[in-house]
């Protein structure tokens, strides 16, 4: 069973610049998260899908970051413009349903500095 | 405000010893406690799981306490061995406001030969 896939692994940028980043899900997951997690810290969830629809983007800082989930499958999660403290690396993870967080399986993540 | 913390950011044990790893949280919703085991440069794999409504949970060489009153959780690895040699999560998770899965900052574990 493949699992989740990001791209890409590493992404310098200077700061006000914008970048993206992607995740495919492991096949029939319907949930759909993305964290980000700072040097030191633990994972913070940003935003959480259900399908293609927003379950929790509460902590997802809205004037800079935005994420989407076409047709429930693959997500894209940009910021734009970034800042030097958005520096971090952003995890994507998937699960069959909103309550499996034991099945919550991530992706290797994609490290961001902003320079 | 840190609800999951884990105070110890390193631990080193020796090979055949057992290692401890503490976890304390301060929000009274959480009813579900989970650990986390991430290796460099990958994402983090979930190792083993505590509900409320039990005091220990064990698989394998994997223990993991909970006690409530005290809102603290440990997990105890034994024997240990190189390969367990990674950063430790603690999670958790519960009902309402603490739906959110809320993971605490890590412990970075070394096994020595």
């Amino acid at each position: 069973e493949a699992g989740v896939a990001q791209s890409p692994r590493y992404k310098i940028i200077e700061k006000r610049q914008s970048v993206a980043f992607w995740c495919n899900p492991i096949s029939g997951h319907a949930t759909l998260y993305w964290y980000q997690q700072i040097l030191g810290q633990g994972p913070k969830l940003l935003i959480q899908f259900q399908n293609n629809g927003v379950v929790d983007d509460s902590q997802l800082p809205k004037d800079r970051f935005s994420a989407e989930r076409l047709k429930g499958v693959d997500s894209t999660l940009k910021i734009q413009p970034a800042k030097l403290e958005d520096s971090a690396v952003y995890l994507c993870a998937s699960s069959l349903g909103d309550r499996d967080r034991e099945k919550l399986f991530f992706g290797s993540g994609t490290q961001l500095s902003v320079l | 405000d840190q609800q999951v913390k884990q105070n110890s950011p390193s631990l080193s044990v020796q090979e055949g010893r057992i290692s401890i790893l503490n976890c304390d949280y301060t929000n009274s919703m959480f009813d579900y406690f989970l650990w986390y085991k991430k290796y460099p440069a990958e994402g983090p794999t979930f190792l083993i799981s505590i509900s409320s409504i039990k005091d220990k949970n064990e698989d394998g060489r994997f223990t993991v306490f909970l006690n409530k009153s005290a809102k603290h959780l440990s997990l105890h690895i034994v024997p240990s061995q190189p390969g367990d040699s990674a950063v430790y999560f603690c999670a958790a998770f519960g009902t309402g406001t603490a739906s959110k899965l809320t993971f605490g900052t890590g412990t970075r574990l070394q096994v020595t030969l």
